[in-house]
């Protein structure tokens, strides 16, 4: 069946501008994750969805990050006034949510090039 | 906190030697450990997992991982390599939960870039 997809594959935009990241997962997976990975490092959780809540944001790096996720589907994570710093790869992944998440593994997009000018 | 440590950031080696990643988490609690890979210009792929059970696990294309809950440790192995297995290593770490909601957020560590000479 179809992947993970993210769209746009690449995006350039200039400091100060906001960014739309999308992401569409598998059908059926309830639950939905966002990371980030800055060159040369690991990937690093930025939140979670169950559904269409958001019970851990923890890993937002500031208040001008958000997600939202609608009809338990697509999910959009927007950036405010970018920064250099927020120049990354953007991957989105999902998995079934099985309860309480034991034995759930996690499925991989093809994430989003983000650089900032 | 959680954490993961991978010990080798890069690994040159002839095809057909033997591969040890290693692989070191910090964690008191059950957890879900896992090794993804990502080839060339492709996106993160699943290679082995473990949630339970016997700690030696088979993944894809040859590859296994031991878990030595003893040592903190999920070093990911492989006998033979090949030359197709040039790629970044990716080892992750997340809560076994047993409630509802609980995020299963993976740690990972930085990864190991892995160059197999023909």
């Amino acid at each position: 069946g179809a992947g993970v997809s993210q769209s746009p594959s690449n995006k350039v935009t200039e400091k100060g501008k906001d960014v739309e990241l999308r992401c569409d997962p598998i059908s059926g997976h309830t639950a939905l994750y966002w990371y980030r990975q800055r060159l040369g490092q690991g990937l690093e959780f930025l939140i979670y969805f169950q559904g269409n809540s958001a019970p851990d944001k923890s890993g937002l790096p500031s208040d001008r990050f958000s997600a939202e996720r609608t009809g338990e589907s697509v999910s959009t994570l927007t950036i405010q006034r970018t920064q250099q710093e927020d120049s990354a790869v953007y991957l989105c992944a999902s998995s079934q949510g099985l309860a309480g998440g034991y034995a759930d593994t996690q499925y991989f997009g093809p994430g989003t090039r983000l650089t900032v000018l | 906190a959680q954490s993961v440590s991978q010990h080798n950031h890069h690994v040159i080696l002839s095809e057909a030697a033997s591969l040890e990643l290693g692989c070191n988490y910090s964690y008191g609690g059950t957890v879900n450990l896992f090794w993804y890979v990502q080839y060339p210009g492709q996106h993160l792929q699943l290679l082995l997992k473990y949630f339970s059970g016997d700690p030696l696990v088979k993944g894809i294309k040859g590859f296994e991982a031991e878990f030595i809950k003893s040592k903190f440790s999920f070093n990911l192995r492989k006998p033979s390599v090949q030359w197709s297995d040039t790629a970044e290593y990716f080892c992750a770490v997340s809560r076994a939960v047993n409630y509802g909601g609980a995020t299963n957020k993976l740690i990972f560590g930085t990864g190991t870039l892995l160059a197999v000479q023909p």
